[in-house]
Formats: structure tokens, sequence, C-alpha cells
């Protein structure tokens, strides 16, 4: 199995931009989860899908972000416009259910100028 | 509200020594406890977790855990560290919904 796949693994944007994060969960996997990680918030939830339906959401700091997970095999994550405050490293991951352990692809690491 | 705490930031150990790093966490239930491994600009993986049934579990690359619930505690240790052991360690617990918690994470180095 390939693993969780992430891209791109590196943006960088300009303030005010549109970005684009994809996740590619492994097959057969119902859960998907994105996280970011910075240095000051450490890792934090953002949101999670279960069966493609988005269950938790509480984690999504503003309206400029939203994610998406049009099919079992893809996820985007869109930030609307970008802020310097929001570079970090964006993480996806996937699971078998909420018992069983995620899987987390390699990140992808933004950085907004 | 459920938390992770993982009291050493940083740690140093000399290849060879044994390693203890150390998470305690606070959740009403029996809780789902693992512990991730994160490599400088790679993802997390999995080194061990715990369900229920015996608290000493085994994980991968000789680490192990304990977990006490007496102490809240879940603590990680290998009896002798590795160079490539050198990463952030971290301490995770789940609620039946689903959502992991982390502790802040440890970083762990290891002198020659």
């Amino acid at each position: 199995d390939a693993g969780v796949i992430q891209s791109p693994r590196h943006e960088v944007t300009e303030m005010g931009q549109e970005v684009t994060l994809r996740c590619k969960p492994i097959s057969g996997h119902d859960y998907l989860f994105w996280y970011r990680q910075t240095m000051m918030r450490g890792l934090e939830l953002l949101i999670y899908f279960n069966n493609n339906v988005p269950i938790d959401d509480s984690g999504m700091p503003e309206d400029r972000f939203s994610a998406k997970m049009p099919n079992a095999s893809f996820s985007t994550l869109k930030i609307q416009p970008s802020e310097p405050r929001d570079s970090a490293v964006y993480f996806c991951a996937s699971s078998n259910g909420t018992e069983y352990e995620q899987y987390f692809g390699p990140g992808t690491r933004l950085t907004v100028t | 509200a459920q938390s992770v705490t993982q009291p050493d930031i940083h740690i140093t150990v000399s290849e060879g020594a044994s390693l203890e790093l150390r998470c305690n966490y606070s959740y009403g239930a029996t809780p789902y406890l693992f512990w991730y491994v994160q490599s400088p600009g790679q993802g997390l993986q999995l080194l061990l977790k715990y369900f229920s049934g015996d608290t000493l579990v085994q994980g991968i690359k000789g680490f192990e855990a304990e977990f006490k619930r007496s102490q809240s505690s879940f603590n990680l240790r290998k009896p002798s560290v590795h160079w490539s052991d050198a990463a952030e360690y971290f301490c995770a617990v789940t609620s039946n919904t689903g959502k992991l918690i982390f502790g802040q994470g440890t970083t762990l180095q290891v002198k020659p």
C-alpha cells in the first residue's frame, strides 16, 4: 500500500492567494483527518470525515478554511485568502475506524509570505 | 476535557543508554493511548498503542510502553537507544469519537 498521499509537499504563496492542499487516504479507510502543526500550537485537529461526511469541524480556525471530501479517495483543504499566520505543516491522516490507529501522510509545508 | 501532558520538552541521552519518555493523560473513561514518532521533515509513524488487556505493550523499533491507570500515565521506554532514535515523540489519547488529542511532544537527542 502506498500509504496516505499528500500534495504538494511544499507550497509557497503570497498573502491573499488561494491555497489548495490535497490528500488521498489509504484505500478502504473510512475516516480522514486534517491536522495542522506549528511550533507554537503543536498538532491541532482541524476537521475529520467519516464516509466522506464531515463529522467535526470545530478545529477549523475560521471561515477562510474549508475542507471537502467528494469521494472516498480524495479530500481537499482550501485556504482563501491565505495569510502569513497560516504558515504551518498540514497533515492528512486516515484510519479504519475511531478505535484504530491513524496513518499519517508526509505533510504539506505551507509558507505564506 | 481530555488532555495529554508530556512533561519533558527535550531529552538528551547517550547512545546505548536506556530511555523513558513520560506521558500523563486526563480522560474520564478507559482511554485509547498511542505513541507516535516524527523524524525531521516526516509525517508521524505509530510506535505502539494500548486499547485494553495487558498493560505492557510492545511496539516497533524495540519500544515498549506501560499503561498505569492509577497514575494516569503511559510512559514510553527503550532499554538501549540508537542514534537513529533521535526524533520527536508524541503521546496521544483518543475518545470513542475518534479525535486524537496530542501532547506537545518530546524531542529526543542522542549523544554518540
